[in-house]
């Protein structure tokens, strides 16, 4: 699979807008992004995906630039609730392969 | 909802104690994982499987075994626990793998010390 980059680290300030950027330059034509989050003492759960269009949904927005050599989850309106660990991850879907492999993401913490 | 369901939540062995960590999904999905989490690696696959009795070593497979002898149900075993297997284990479950964006559900994960 693809490698993908992100920030060790963020800080937000409560019901502000947040930019978690990933890079993935050697992406492929077939890998779908995935964001996943995991919050404290929890399992990661499933945030968004996206192949070449931006994507929202009622957690986050996922902006994806034109080469795809990039991408940006974003949280509109930052919550204490949104301070968790951020996955990004590539998956080829073309091939037979059935895992993700978690990188060691970016912790955002939100202070009121 | 999807469920998938880890059956301890915090245990503690001692070196060489044959260790089973359960989980259960209740989806019906094809594919289930086995993750180790530990400070500063972040997540490493142990172990997943496609298929009732079919199973793949992961990127850390050593020192682990699982059985999957039902679609639901898909057990890790530490064979002679030691004390660098302590860690946060993570049980995860996915429809056909994760093609097409399908997604992968985790459990809450089980805190295994080993004394």
């Amino acid at each position: 699979d693809a490698k993908t980059t992100q920030p060790n680290s963020m800080e937000s300030n409560e019901e502000e807008p947040v930019h978690l950027p990933c890079n993935h330059s050697t992406i492929s034509g077939t890998d779908y992004i995935h964001w996943y989050r995991q919050l404290p003492s929890q399992g990661p759960e499933y945030v968004i995906h996206g192949l070449t269009s931006n994507v929202n949904n009622r957690m986050a927005s996922l902006a994806i630039a034109e080469d795809r050599k990039s991408s940006t989850l974003i949280l509109h309106r930052a919550t204490l609730r949104d301070a968790a660990v951020y996955y990004c991850i590539l998956r080829d879907y073309s091939n037979s392969g059935y895992a993700l492999n978690f990188g060691k993401g970016t912790s955002l913490l939100v202070t009121p | 909802d999807v469920k998938v369901t880890q059956s301890s939540r915090y245990l503690v062995k001692r070196t060489g104690e044959k260790v089973f960590l359960e989980c259960v999904q209740d989806m019906d999905h094809e594919n289930m994982f086995w993750y180790r989490q530990d400070p500063g690696l972040g997540l490493r696959l142990i172990y997943f499987s496609y298929d009732v009795k079919m199973k793949e070593k992961g990127d850390i497979p050593e020192g682990y075994s699982v059985s999957r002898e039902k679609k639901e149900r898909f057990s890790l075993i530490l064979e002679s626990a030691s004390t660098n297997q302590t860690s946060m284990y993570l049980c995860a479950s996915s429809r056909q793998g994760v093609i097409s964006g399908n997604t992968i559900y985790f459990g809450e994960g089980s805190w295994l010390t080993v004394v």
